[in-house]
């Protein structure tokens, strides 16, 4: 089944803590981004990659880190988390950067920095 | 910087009726895509309908249909013979036709709670 896979689902952090939220498509899909979601925002990008070693910033990058050394993965580090980063997380492919097909999503991480 | 704007945060239908969901947004650009995705509480993202700005023609799928004004920007959704399953949270996005600036982002409208009352 073509699928985007995120994982965790939940997890509750503590300030400081270093964590990774792993992302893994199986579609062979060169663009993959990150997205969080806040209420009455909507979904805002993070970070993009449009292929193997080619990563650069979305509308919030601050606080983030991502990296592309497998077609198939795209992890989200939080090298040190806030509470202000406390959201729910996104990881989507798509085929190209071009529009038509929009994107595959995975299914969500809730993100709670306490 | 293409924005997208869905000024209604909560609707609400009876079942078997219609409702429409509004979405407006802003561009420079003349060959683009929108798209209309679903979230319900499970959170998935699903892909409800999708329309090409080169295209005049509404798109349609099932139930669900597009009002498209290209000149007025304007993408509203419309759902009819409204069932139960479809109470969810509905978001409207845009897409840049072959990447330019925006690089492939998927930009995303505030989203709008559909309720649906049995």
């Amino acid at each position: 089944e073509a699928q985007v896979t995120q994982n965790p689902r939940y997890l509750i952090t503590v300030t400081g803590k270093k964590l990774t939220v792993t992302c893994s498509q199986n579609m062979n899909h060169e663009y993959m981004s990150w997205y969080r979601q806040d209420p009455g925002l909507g979904l805002r990008q993070i970070y993009y990659s449009m292929n193997v070693e080619v990563t650069d910033k979305g509308d919030v990058p601050e606080g983030y880190k991502v990296s592309r050394k497998e077609k198939r993965n795209f992890p989200l580090i939080l090298e040190s988390p806030s509470p202000n980063q406390t959201s729910l997380y996104f990881c989507a492919s798509s085929i190209s950067t071009g529009g038509y097909y929009g994107y595959t999503f995975g299914s969500g991480t809730r993100l709670t920095v306490v | 910087a293409q924005t997208v704007t869905q000024s209604q945060p909560e609707m609400s239908v009876q079942e078997a009726e219609t409702v429409t969901l509004s979405c407006t947004y802003d561009t420079s650009e003349s060959d683009y895509y929108l798209f209309w995705y679903k979230q319900p509480p499970s959170r998935q993202m699903i892909l409800v309908i999708r329309q090409e700005a080169y295209k005049q023609q509404n798109a349609t799928e099932n139930r669900f249909s597009v009002n498209f004004q290209k000149a007025a920007k304007s993408f509203s959704l419309k759902i009819s013979d409204s069932q139960l399953g479809d109470a969810a949270m509905y978001f409207c996005a845009y897409r840049s036709y072959a990447g330019g600036t925006s690089y492939g982002k998927l930009t995303f409208g505030q989203g709008t709670i559909l309720t649906v009352h049995p």
